[in-house]
């Protein structure tokens, strides 16, 4: 059973970078057909998709994010990670990894496995 | 990007049926998937490849989908169902995209 767990400082200074790791039991960063993801969660909103990385290091970013935020992918140790610069008070969120699994065609993407979520929050 | 547009809040009673719907002009390309959000949890999946339960979903909780419309429907709902729901699809660019969020609350 594949299991996911952020880790990270809870607490980040305006203008620093937020840096989170997700790290993978049950399964390989390696494998195929999987794109490792962060989502984040504002505090009572929705979810917002942030970016992922392919098993092979393609990465695709939110555009609202994308000037902010690299995510890497650390075989060694199985797992991956997020890098939010210049972060403010908006970032402020509940931070998920997950996997997204894909089906029988590119078209067919689903979020099969969730972490708990990590609350980070953006403050002086 | 796409977006993908869901009511805000829907009301059930115990043992009726509900439909949360999602609006989206991706959906016509790509298909949907629908998670369920329990307060102070992290989501799960609930419904992927527009129709399909993951094990240990309920059979009440079932999805549809046409056009630029998808359907989550929960037949017989119950009070374990009250939740937030959020529908999600991808862009033509790769991009993944949720919608807002429905509100489930079962009277």
């Amino acid at each position: 059973q594949v299991q996911l767990q952020e880790s990270g400082p809870g607490l980040v200074k305006p203008s620093q970078t937020l840096s989170l790791t997700c790290a993978v039991s049950g399964d390989s960063v390696s494998s195929g057909n999987y794109y490792w993801t962060w989502i984040r969660q504002h505090p009572g909103k929705g979810l917002e998709w942030i970016g992922n990385i392919f098993h092979s290091g393609t990465t695709f970013y939110n555009p609202s994010l994308k000037s902010r935020v690299t995510i890497l992918l650390d075989r060694s140790k199985n797992k991956f990670s997020l890098n939010l610069t210049s972060v403010t008070a908006a970032d402020s969120a509940r931070y998920f990894c997950a996997r997204d699994q894909t089906g029988d065609w590119v078209g067919d993407r689903w979020f099969d496995t969730w972490g708990q979520g990590t609350l980070v929050t953006v403050s002086s | 990007s796409a977006e993908l547009t869901q009511d805000p809040s829907v009301s059930v009673a115990l043992g009726q049926t509900v439909r949360i719907t999602c609006h989206g002009d991706s959906l016509r390309s790509y298909y949907v998937s629908w998670y369920q959000q329990k307060s102070g949890q992290a989501p799960r999946v609930v419904i992927h490849s527009k129709t399909k339960r993951p094990s240990g979903i309920p059979d009440r909780l079932s999805g549809s989908s046409s056009g630029n419309t998808a359907s989550l429907t929960i037949t017989g709902a119950q009070a374990e169902d009250e939740a937030d729901y959020y529908c999600s699809s991808r862009d033509r660019s790769g991009n993944r995209v949720f919608g807002g969020g429905t509100k489930l609350t079962v009277l």
